[in-house]
């Protein structure tokens, strides 16, 4: 399947700062991306749909200018998690979009944790 | 607006026998329902998609059912195995967004572990 990879893994941060993390599509153009948000034992819930070259889409609820989404390349899109506080510690996950098939393929997840 | 049930309970079975886990929605039927394998802090990994058309699909030992009257997909494991020990989740379209690309939606998940 298509690799999707998404940096960093993990990552521990002190409250107040911000908090980038991306997301690459390494063998297909993904003109959207999406980005989720997953709570332990929990589904995963979607926050925003990031299309190349526009602006992102949120879901309602999903603070747009705490969570900055740039899609900036067919390849890369970039959630930044600005002055992060100890409720946004979750796990966040990528995931790019075929369109031809209509599958989507995640990236591994990014870890977050804000002390 | 459109619910995915997916039994929350964990499934134990013995090793080689037959895994079925359920997805039920609720609302309107998909063009085309996926389902995804995820383990504990990965992201999931894509495994099969039925079109709304198709009553079943097999990859290997695995094999989806999909029922639109009765809005409902079985995703089984044939031949389970330890390795196969994982939460399977179901994700079936969502609206489409403003862009035009649908949005999934995603059940809770089954775990699956099969016993040694």
């Amino acid at each position: 399947g298509a690799v999707v990879s998404q940096h960093p893994s993990w990552v521990i941060c002190k409250s107040g700062t911000s908090v980038k993390i991306e997301c690459r599509s390494l063998d297909f153009q993904a003109t959207t991306m999406f980005w989720y948000r997953q709570f332990p034992k929990q589904s995963l819930m979607l926050m925003a749909t990031s299309n190349e070259g526009s602006k992102a889409t949120y879901e309602q609820g999903v603070e747009k200018d705490k969570f900055l989404i740039n899609h900036a390349s067919l390849t890369l899109s970039t959630l930044t998690v600005t002055s992060a506080h100890p409720e946004d510690s979750s796990f966040y996950i990528c995931s790019a979009y075929r369109g031809r098939t209509g599958e989507l393929f995640f990236g591994e997840g990014s870890r977050l944790t804000v002390l | 607006s459109q619910k995915i049930e997916q039994n929350s309970e964990a499934l134990n079975i013995q090793e080689g026998k037959t895994a079925t886990l359920t997805c039920n929605y609720t609302n309107y039927s998909p063009a085309y329902l996926q389902w995804y394998r995820q383990d504990p802090g990965r992201g999931p990994v894509f495994l099969l998609l039925i079109r709304e058309n198709e009553k079943e699909k097999r990859k290997e030992r695995l094999k989806v059912t999909f029922d639109t009257t009765l809005k409902q997909s079985l995703f089984h494991i044939t031949a389970s195995q330890p390795a196969d020990s994982a939460t399977y989740l179901c994700a079936l379209e969502g609206p489409r967004g403003t862009s035009g690309t649908y949005k999934y939606i995603f059940g809770t998940g089954t775990r699956l572990k099969v016993l040694a």
